[in-house]
């Protein structure tokens, strides 16, 4: 009973490369969502996936590009890393779009860039 | 839009004591309400949610939390706290409409032995 898979779990980066976040579930939900947490900041979402095949931008786009490849996989992707970009990635997904869904969270990955 | 705000960034308890954490929520209609509760270097677990169906609602672990909707408040609380409470606890609120889930800043919870 996997929930919310992510890979990788750490990574490092210099400042310019690229690389991309993977998260799988495998609870038939059918919204996932991208979420970068910051100390004292909370959780901010990055984009989110409604439903297969949709899309959007949430509260800190800037710097990333998702891809909903199919109903379980939803990846993050950074073109150009910069050090603003270090932070603890989270990706989570939830039944239905309706509000009174709670989310089931992976278990993180901490990116530095330096 | 649905905010919710926490009130003091850490709580220090000793063990046995009453932990009290504090979640006030902005909605212009009725709200659904969650705390999440997350360990080190772990990823965030579902410890209750409130989506009308009673005012106080338990959940994981002995914790509970009422809405007070006079208060706009959805407050935590557990009894008698444990070292493995430990933790960090957010608060978050949606709206049936809602797209997303919007967490508050977090409350670090420490127990003293």
């Amino acid at each position: 009973n996997a929930g919310v898979t992510q890979t990788p779990k750490f990574q490092v980066l210099k400042t310019g490369q690229s690389m991309t976040l993977q998260c799988a579930q495998d609870m038939n939900h059918n919204s996932m969502y991208w979420y970068r947490q910051d100390p004292g900041m909370g959780l901010r979402l990055i984009y989110y996936s409604a439903s297969e095949g949709t899309t959007d931008k949430g509260e800190v786009p800037n710097g990333y590009n998702v891809s909903r490849l199919n109903k379980r996989e939803f990846s993050l992707r950074l073109e150009s890393a910069a050090p603003s970009q270090t932070s603890v990635y989270f990706c989570a997904s939830r039944l239905g779009f309706e509000g009174s869904y709670g989310y089931t969270f992976g278990s993180g990955t901490r990116l530095t860039v330096v | 839009a649905q905010s919710v705000t926490q009130l003091g960034s850490h709580v220090s308890v000793s063990e046995g004591a009453l932990v009290l954490l504090r979640c006030n929520y902005s909605s212009s209609v009725p709200p659904y309400l969650f705390w999440y509760v997350q360990y080190p270097n772990q990823g965030l677990q579902l410890l209750l949610k409130y989506t009308s169906a009673a005012t106080l609602v338990k959940g994981i672990n002995g914790f509970e939390a009422e809405f007070k909707k006079s208060e706009t408040s959805f407050h935590l609380t557990k009894p008698s706290a444990h070292m493995s409470d430990a933790a960090e606890y957010f608060c978050a609120v949606s709206a049936p409409s809602d797209y997303k889930l919007s967490f508050g800043a977090g409350t670090t919870v420490t127990v003293r032995a």
